[in-house]
């Protein structure tokens, strides 16, 4: 079966200091992977996905970016955070044709 | 793009009564649509979706219908439980390969024993 993994699981960071965010899946391969970010009490934003290594589509332009550098890892990055990134970190997949898409066990960042 | 509107936004039943969730969808071209169940500090947990080729699908409590003419879905959840408290979602996928999924802003359900 599938699994996918987040980490860190919280991350109290200070405002401007740097960010890496790791999310890997076991069990598929060539999945399509998506990260949202859902603020306190609020619904989930896409952030960025990617349908293969090296292929990453930006929904939101901002202070973060995110790469692919193995089939089933997905970084999430910042060279400087803002207050205002704050908020619960979530990595999905996906396989192609089945459209179900399942949730990590998510980030919660606090920026300070 | 593909926009989703979520009515409620909160919803409070008895136990045992039913509940109900609506969602309407812009682009006509979209043929899936899930359901999410989030409890508080979790991760949303897919409960139920729907393609558009079948009108209607339960799961024990749960079922979800579809009216593609209308462009909207709806949650319905009978026998309510308070364990069936927690946000949730509708979201609807936007074609074009990515199978990236716009969602609604949630509805928070509360069960009241």
């Amino acid at each position: 079966s599938q699994t996918i993994h987040q980490w860190p699981a919280t991350l109290v960071q200070p405002v401007g200091s740097p960010l890496s965010l790791e999310c890997t899946v076991e069990g598929t391969s060539n999945p399509n992977l998506y990260w949202y970010r859902q603020a306190a009490g609020r619904g989930l934003q896409l952030l960025f996905y990617s349908v293969g290594i090296g292929q990453i589509s930006s929904e939101v332009p901002q202070n973060l970016s995110a790469s692919r550098p193995q089939d089933r890892q997905f970084i999430l990055s910042s060279k400087k955070l803002l207050l205002s990134d704050s908020g619960f970190y979530l990595c999905a997949w996906s396989k192609t044709p089945t459209y179900e898409q399942y949730f990590g066990p998510g980030t919660r960042l606090t920026v300070t | 793009g593909e926009n989703v509107e979520q009515h409620p936004s909160t919803l409070s039943v008895q136990e045992g009564d039913s509940a109900v969730i609506k969602c309407t969808y812009s682009d006509s071209a979209s043929n899936y649509f899930p359901w999410y169940k989030q409890e508080l500090g979790k991760r949303p947990q897919l409960i139920i979706d729907i393609r558009s080729n079948v009108g209607e699908k339960k799961d024990q409590r749960i079922a979800v219908t579809l009216n593609k003419t209308a462009k909207h879905f709806s949650l319905h959840i009978t026998e309510t439980q308070p364990e069936d408290s927690a946000v949730y979602f509708c979201a609807a996928m936007v074609q074009g390969g990515s199978e990236k999924l716009v969602f609604g802003k949630g509805t928070k359900l509360t069960v009241n024993p």
